[in-house]
């Protein structure tokens, strides 16, 4: 079973310039996740798709990041114009369906480490 | 706002001993938790999920749930120098959707 897909790997910008992140989940993952993970800290969830839809966008700073899941499948995150506190890994994650009130695992990619300058 | 709670660490335990690592709670109506492990630069990957209260046992792995407590544990036994890790706890909600995780414990396993 292929895992989860990410890229890039590495990417290192100005800050005010933009930058994108791809994902593709495991086949047959209905739901996606994109968490942010600063260094010694554990991952804070960004935005969370059930298919194509939005189940939880709370966190996202939405003055500046932004997400879609097109078909709901790929999915891509995007920083415009990006701050120093956005350097970070950014994680993506996809899981089967849970059951009824249990959840299922994550299964997350390799992510993207940013780097702000 | 939920949250789950670990000690950041570092746990340092010599190798063969057991390392027990703490998580605490604060949404009661959680039903569902995982314990993963991050190596230093890598992603976090899966070493076991629990549902019910009591003990689940995987190897050298034991996760203990108390709900009434709202507290799981993930207990290590015969450690080794490979399990050096941040340990992440991750409680998901009473939707089974809204995972949260804690800010991870690092384990350092000495030879």
């Amino acid at each position: 079973e292929a895992g989860v897909a990410q890229s890039p790997r590495y990417k290192i910008i100005e800050k005010r310039q933009s930058v994108a992140f791809w994902c593709n989940p495991i086949s047959g993952h209905a739901t996606l996740y994109w968490y942010q993970q600063i260094l010694g800290q554990g991952p804070k969830l960004l935005i969370q798709f059930q298919n194509n839809g939005v189940v939880d966008d709370s966190q996202l700073p939405k003055d500046r990041f932004s997400a879609e899941r097109l078909k709901g499948v790929d999915s891509t995150l995007k920083i415009q114009p990006a701050k120093l506190e956005d350097s970070a890994v950014y994680l993506c994650a996809s899981s089967l369906p849970g059951w009824g009130i249990l959840g299922s695992p994550l299964h997350f990619g390799n992510g993207t480490r940013l780097t702000v300058t | 706002q939920k949250e789950v709670e670990q000690n950041s660490g570092p746990l340092s335990v010599p190798e063969g001993a057991i390392a027990s690592l703490n998580c605490t709670y604060s949404d009661r109506g959680s039903q569902s938790f995982f314990w993963y492990r991050q190596y230093s630069g890598k992603s976090p990957e899966l070493i076991m999920s629990i549902y019910s209260n009591g003990d689940k046992e995987d190897g050298r792995f034991t996760a203990q749930l108390n709900k009434a407590s709202q507290y799981v544990s993930l207990l290590i036994r015969d450690s080794q120098p490979s399990d050096s890790a941040t340990y992440l706890c991750a409680v998901v909600d009473n939707y089974g959707q809204n995972f949260v995780f804690g800010p991870g414990t690092r384990l350092s396993v000495l030879p």
